[in-house]
């Protein structure tokens, strides 16, 4: 079954520091997304991405964070300076159509120290 | 935003137990989902649906988007079902989910 692939798994950066989080969608889904899980709390939405563009962001997506599809596969978050309060599990996903099943991929547990 | 609440937050069950999960959201919506979070982290989509009854193995759900419910039941509990079950709803016109906090299920041998 196709799956939602991310890299890297883990991810230790030092505060101030640019990450790149990197994501491979499903082939045929047009939708990508990033969401975060702060450990132990609920799963926040933070970026949308359809026809080569961001659709909807939330407040937490500020100018720190940014999306790219370099390629026709890849789908990239970059977050530029980290804080210590970026520290969390982050989730790519995709779906077929706006209002189809959501797939996620296995996270990148992003610490900053 | 749309506010999804999720009941109960915690729920402990003997194995071959069945239990019912419920999620209430504030808003009319297009798009509810339920996912399991399994203790390694992964988020498994277990079902996509705005209206209706949907049935999958052992698990079953029902959205009534009029009154602006869903409920997830699981049948004959086993302990691979423990996990976190996460309710999500998007409104009309808008493809993100707000998730609830979820229910935290422990199905014990």
């Amino acid at each position: 079954e196709p799956e939602v692939t991310q890299t890297p798994s883990h991810q230790v950066t030092q505060m101030g520091q640019e990450v790149i989080l990197r994501c491979v969608p499903i082939s045929n889904h047009l939708y990508f997304y990033w969401y975060r899980q702060i450990l132990g709390q609920k799963v926040e939405f933070l970026v949308s991405f359809y026809n080569n563009e961001i659709s909807e962001k939330s407040e937490i997506f500020d100018d720190q964070f940014s999306v790219e599809r370099p390629d026709g596969s890849n789908f990239t978050l970059k977050i530029r300076s980290t804080k210590l309060e970026d520290s969390a599990m982050y989730f790519c996903a995709s779906s077929e159509q706006g209002y189809s099943p959501l797939h996620f991929g296995n996270g990148t547990r992003l610490t900053v120290t | 935003g749309i506010q999804v609440e999720q009941s109960p937050p915690d729920l402990i069950l003997q194995e071959g137990a069945n239990s019912t999960l419920r999620c209430n959201f504030s808003d009319s919506v297009n798009n509810l989902q339920w996912f399991h979070q399994n203790p390694w982290g992964q988020l498994i989509n277990l079902f996509y649906i705005p209206s209706g009854t949907k049935q999958n193995g052992r698990l079953s759900a029902t959205t009534v988007a009029t009154e602006r419910y869903s409920l997830l039941y699981i049948s004959s509990s086993q302990t691979t079902d423990s996990g976190v079950y996460f309710c999500a709803a998007g409104l009309a016109g808008d493809y993100k989910l707000s998730f609830g906090a979820g229910t935290t299920v422990t199905v014990r041998a």
